[in-house]
């Protein structure tokens, strides 16, 4: 079974910069896998953030990016606001299914 | 708008059944795939399952963990995407979600699955 590795937490300062990544079990994550990620704030439903490795949303802030890096999927925030503290999902697909990462709880402090 | 509704959610006893449905408005329905989600309390996000839109074959995937258990159609007249829950089990327990299409996006409110005795 697939699994799919997100760090469990960050710490960053505001107006600073993060990178989360996204690893598979099954090797190096490339385009293929069409990249999600997934911005969720406790008691709200998941809004998503990015789609298809790097492609923004209308309403995603231009702070957030996405890419591939190291073999992973990244998603780096940069001029990290106080509202950006969430829990954040990547999501890969494989050969018709999709799993989730465990999500990375991201704190601005 | 582009909206999402999930409802049919409640309390139900392990190994019994449950029908969720999740009603589309805003968009041409028939068009996209729907996905289904859940998060059980306090735990991350697990994709469910999806079912393709007609023009490629209506077709469905699973996850393995419901994989013969769970079952998703869809009635493209009503613009909605049904998710059959039987013998579920108390792991089932959680908030399931419907997304559109491979972009996941929007998302519904969600509708709360409690499986208890």
């Amino acid at each position: 079974q697939t699994v799919v590795t997100q760090e469990p937490s960050l710490t960053v300062s505001p107006g600073g910069t993060v990178t989360l990544t996204c690893a598979s079990s099954t090797g190096a994550v490339t385009s293929g896998s069409y990249p999600n990620w997934f911005q969720q704030k406790p008691g709200q439903a998941p809004r998503a953030l990015i789609y298809n490795t790097s492609n923004k949303h209308s309403w995603t802030p231009a702070r957030f990016s996405g890419s591939l890096l190291g073999g992973k999927a990244a998603l780096t925030l940069s001029a990290v606001q106080p509202e950006d503290e969430a829990e954040y999902y990547c999501l890969l697909y494989f050969a018709g299914a999709q799993v989730f990462g465990g999500g990375t709880k991201l704190t601005v402090l | 708008e582009v909206q999402l509704v999930e409802s049919g959610g409640g309390v139900v006893q392990p190994g019994r059944s449950l029908r969720l449905s999740c009603t589309a408005s805003g968009f041409t329905y028939g068009d996209y795939a729907m996905n289904w989600v859940r998060q059980a309390p306090g735990k991350g996000l697990e994709w469910v399952g999806v079912i393709r839109s007609k023009a490629y074959g209506g077709t469905t995937e699973y996850a393995a963990s419901v994989k013969g258990r769970f079952t998703i159609s869809r009635d493209d007249s009503k613009s909605i995407a049904y998710l059959q829950m039987n013998s579920l089990k108390t792991e089932d327990t959680g908030v399931y979600y419907c997304s559109r299409d491979l972009w996941f996006d929007p998302w519904g409110q969600g509708t709360l699955v409690t499986v208890s005795s």
